[in-house]
């Protein structure tokens, strides 16, 4: 079962910043943080991941708590592309854990024009 | 850049018949995955394969289903006798290691079974 809160939807008007929050009060110590989002039944696509540090890459940022039990993704200049479900996964860096993903029900984001 | 191809993109068959749904992961990837959403839930994990022999399995996938690397590139789902409840998109996904690597997913084929 996914180990992931999600809010269900949010909406964000386009040229703002889009922040989708996740709980994972349950992470262990050796799992990383996992973003993906699914746009109208396309493959899922990989954002950015993350342990405990922030991170950012060319499409998201990714925040960490200290006490890592819960993140937000930003999408700092959200466009009318970027409507999609967006996934928070938790997942293992090593062998004491499955190596699949499993996916919650995600965030709906609606990106309004 | 490199991605993950599947074909056909959209396939019908009647109940009872099989299916063979086909995966080309990326060149170099080494573990391979499919999985499964019926319309409307959630994105299922069905199997994982490496070094041409099942790692992982879910529940959903029993003996009708079965996967197969033919040769060096292509990577296959095997639906034996399809039920109406294997309506579905599947997903192949590839990736070079398990665990630190992030999973690449294929546009997914929609399976309908009538």
């Amino acid at each position: 079962d996914a180990k992931t809160t999600q809010p269900p939807s949010m909406d964000c008007a386009e040229g703002r910043a889009a922040n989708l929050p996740c709980n994972h009060s349950t992470i262990s110590g050796n799992e990383y943080v996992y973003w993906y989002r699914q746009i109208h039944s396309q493959g899922p696509q990989y954002i950015i991941h993350g342990l405990k540090n922030n991170e950012t890459n060319e499409m998201a940022s990714l925040i960490i708590t200290e006490d890592r039990k819960s993140s937000t993704l930003i999408l700092p200049h959200a466009t009318l592309r970027d409507t999609a479900v967006y996934y928070c996964i938790v997942r293992p860096q090593d062998q004491t854990g499955a190596n699949n993903l499993f996916f919650g029900t995600g965030t709906r984001l609606t990106v309004i024009p | 850049e490199p991605e993950v191809t599947q074909t056909p993109s959209h396939q019908v068959t009647q109940m009872g018949q099989e299916v063979i749904l086909r995966c080309v992961p990326i060149s170099n990837h080494l573990y391979f995955y499919w999985y499964r959403q019926i319309l409307g839930q959630k994105v299922e994990f069905l199997v994982s394969f490496y070094n041409n022999e099942i790692s992982e399995k879910s529940e959903i996938f029993d003996d009708q289903f079965s996967v197969e690397r033919p040769d060096g590139s292509n990577f296959t789902l095997k639906i034996r006798s399809t039920k109406l409840e294997d309506s579905a998109m599947y997903f192949c996904a590839s990736t070079l290691e398990p665990y630190q690597e992030t999973q690449y997913f294929g546009p997914g084929t929609r399976l309908l079974v009538l």
